[in-house]
């Protein structure tokens, strides 16, 4: 089956406590990208990645970084997370960033950080 | 800043009416334009995309898409209550380096029975 699996689904820390949210897709997508999602705020992008070793900010890439080793696998990383990152998290691929494809989504991370 | 914007709702159509979702956008230079269903707490899915002028059917879902006007719409025929949920516009621009969406902020749809 054709899926973006995120993982954890949910989690609960602390304030400056690194971690990390992986996000893996098995459609051979050239394209990922990460959002958060607030109330009142909408869909926000945080970073997202064309191909391979290719990464950009999005609009809130404050506090956050990514990776992108290998085409299926773009994780997200808190270095030092803190309570404004409370949210919840979601991860797209789509098959390229060039054309008219939709984005597919992962069923999100909630995060709340204390 | 490119912008997508929607009526924040929430919308509220009785049972078997057309519901009438609407979304403009600032960037000309937009040229694919989704339309995604979210569930309170779920992720968004995908009901429909639209690349020309004009009008898509899909079932009971029908988009509009006037590029001069920098508009989408999206008609929901015979609403049932399983349509509620919050559905957001999205826009793309594929030229250049960039290949992100830009999302409204959502319209909130109430079917009653």
């Amino acid at each position: 089956e054709a899926q973006v699996t995120q993982n954890p689904r949910y989690l609960i820390t602390v304030t400056g406590k690194k971690l990390t949210v992986t996000c893996s897709q098995n459609m051979n997508h050239e394209y990922m990208s990460w959002y958060r999602q607030d109330p009142g705020l909408g869909l926000r992008q945080i970073y997202y990645s064309m191909n391979v070793e290719v990464t950009d900010k999005g609009d809130v890439p404050e506090g956050y970084k990514v990776s992108r080793k290998e085409k299926r696998n773009f994780p997200l990383i808190l270095e030092s997370p803190s309570p404004n990152q409370t949210s919840l998290y979601f991860c797209a691929s789509s098959r390229d960033s060039y054309s008219n494809q939709p984005q597919h989504f992962g069923d999100g991370t909630r995060l709340s950080i204390l | 800043q490119k912008e997508v914007e929607q009526n924040s709702g929430p919308l509220s159509v009785p049972e078997g009416a057309i519901a009438s979702l609407n979304c403009t956008y600032s960037d000309r230079g937009s040229q694919s334009f989704f339309w995604y269903r979210q569930y309170s707490g779920k992720s968004p899915e995908l009901i429909m995309f639209i690349y020309s002028n004009g009008d898509k059917e899909d079932g009971r879902f029908t988009a509009q898409l006037n590029k001069a006007s920098q508009y989408v719409s999206l008609l929901i025929r015979d609403s049932q209550p399983s349509d509620s949920a919050t559905y957001l516009c999205a826009v793309a621009n594929y030229g250049g380096s960039q290949g992100n969406l830009i999302f409204g902020k959502g319209t909130k749809l109430s079917v009653k029975p």
